[in-house]
This record gives C-alpha cells, structure tokens and sequence, in this order.
C-alpha cells in the first residue's frame, strides 16, 4: 500500500510569482485535506476535497485554491505569493469524511518565498 | 471555535526518563475527536491515537499511555522509559465536525521533546 506522496520537496519562489504543489492520496481514500505549517507553529487547515469538490476551508484567502481529480490526486495553488507564505505544506488523506477518521500525512513540501 | 493549548514548548530529558506532554482543548461541542501526532526531523506526521469525547478511557500502547479527563479538558501523553528516538515534536489536535462535513483538525503548536543519553 502506497502512502501519500507530495511533490516537490523542496520550492523556492519570489514574491508575486504563483506556485502548484502536488499530493498523491493513499490508495482507496477519496478525501484531500492541506495544511500550512509555519516554522515552529502547528499545521493549519487549508481546505479539503471529498471526490472533486471543495468541502470545507479555512481562514485562507482566495488566492490559495485546490483541486482534486478523478483518482482523488490533488493540487494546492497559491498565487502572488507573500513572504509570510514560506512553510511546510502538508497534505493529508483519509478514506472518508468524519471528524473521528484517521488522516495519513505526506512528508511535505517546503516552499520559501524569497 | 475550537483551540489546543499545548503550554510546554520543549522538554529535555534523559533516556530512560518517564515525561508527560500536556494538552489542554477547547470546544463547545458535544462530540469531537483528540489525536496525537508524532513529527520527526523528516517533517512527515505520525498518527499515535484517536480518543473520541464518549470515551474516557485511558489508554496504553507499549511505552505510550494517554490520559483523557473530560472535567478538566485534558488529554495529556506520557512515555514511559523514554529512548533517543522519541526525540520528536508532538502535536495534539482536536476535530469537531459533524459526520459528513470537512473533519478540519485544528493543532496545538507543539512541544518538541529532545531525549539525550
């Protein structure tokens, strides 16, 4: 069984420009979440997705936006980055909606806004 | 709205030694869920358990027991006989949403445990 997978690892982008980052869910989970983690803070909730929509957000603005395909893979865009958008953004999946359900945690990716 | 306090920043201890991460949440909810997680240098997060609110029961797992107290909105983590690859940030977290809805977990911002021989 594959776990989540992210990519890239590692980004390093200047201010304004746009950024994709990419997340492969474990197999059989059909529900996406992200996370940002600022350098010595928790991971906040982003979004999620649950089979190709939006279902539930953050206090993000809309300048993050994601998407999920048919084989439940997604991506977290952010444009016109700002300094303050450098951290480790996590995606998490879990095999169906519910607070009780265990979320399986990528290795990241690490973005720096220079 | 929902929070996890997590008071201790760092702990040192050393190995063999017995230490108590706390967590403390808030939430106005009657039904919500407690986890912890266990992120080590690789930055990848670790599910440890799952606690729902009906379940007060404490629980051990090898090394690990957690001790759930609804009265005083606790759900603290010790690990026995501590070891070096404990070394770890941990992270509690709390999700409140309904079956059904986005199940958002919210964190605490972690206490980073360093275990030295």
């Amino acid at each position: 069984e594959t776990g989540v997978t992210q990519s890239p690892t590692h980004l390093i982008k200047t201010r304004g420009q746009q950024v994709t980052l990419r997340c492969s869910s474990q197999s059989g989970h059909n529900t996406v979440s992200w996370y940002q983690q600022a350098l010595g803070q928790g991971p906040q909730f982003i979004f999620q997705y649950y089979r190709e929509e939006e279902n539930g957000r953050g206090n993000f603005p809309p300048r993050f936006s994601g998407l999920q395909f048919p084989n439940y893979s997604s991506e977290l865009n952010v444009n016109a980055l700002e300094l303050d958008d450098s951290a480790l953004y996590l995606c998490a999946s879990s095999s169906r909606l519910g607070a009780g359900n265990e979320q399986f945690f990528g290795p990241g990716t690490r973005l720096t806004v220079l | 709205a929902q929070k996890v306090t997590q008071a201790q920043t760092e702990i040192s201890v050393v190995e063999k030694e017995d230490v108590t991460l706390d967590c403390v949440y808030e939430t106005r909810d009657t039904t919500y869920y407690l986890f912890w997680y266990k992120q080590p240098p690789s930055g990848e997060l670790v599910f440890l358990i799952r606690r729902n609110s009906f379940d007060e029961q404490n629980e051990i797992s090898g090394r690990y027991s957690w001790n759930f107290q609804k009265s005083t909105s606790s759900f603290n983590f010790t690990i026995t006989a501590s070891q070096v690859v404990d070394s770890a940030v941990y992270f509690c977290a709390l999700s409140e949403a309904p079956t059904g809805t986005a199940s958002k977990l919210t964190f605490g911002t972690g206490t980073r445990l360093q275990v030295t021989l």
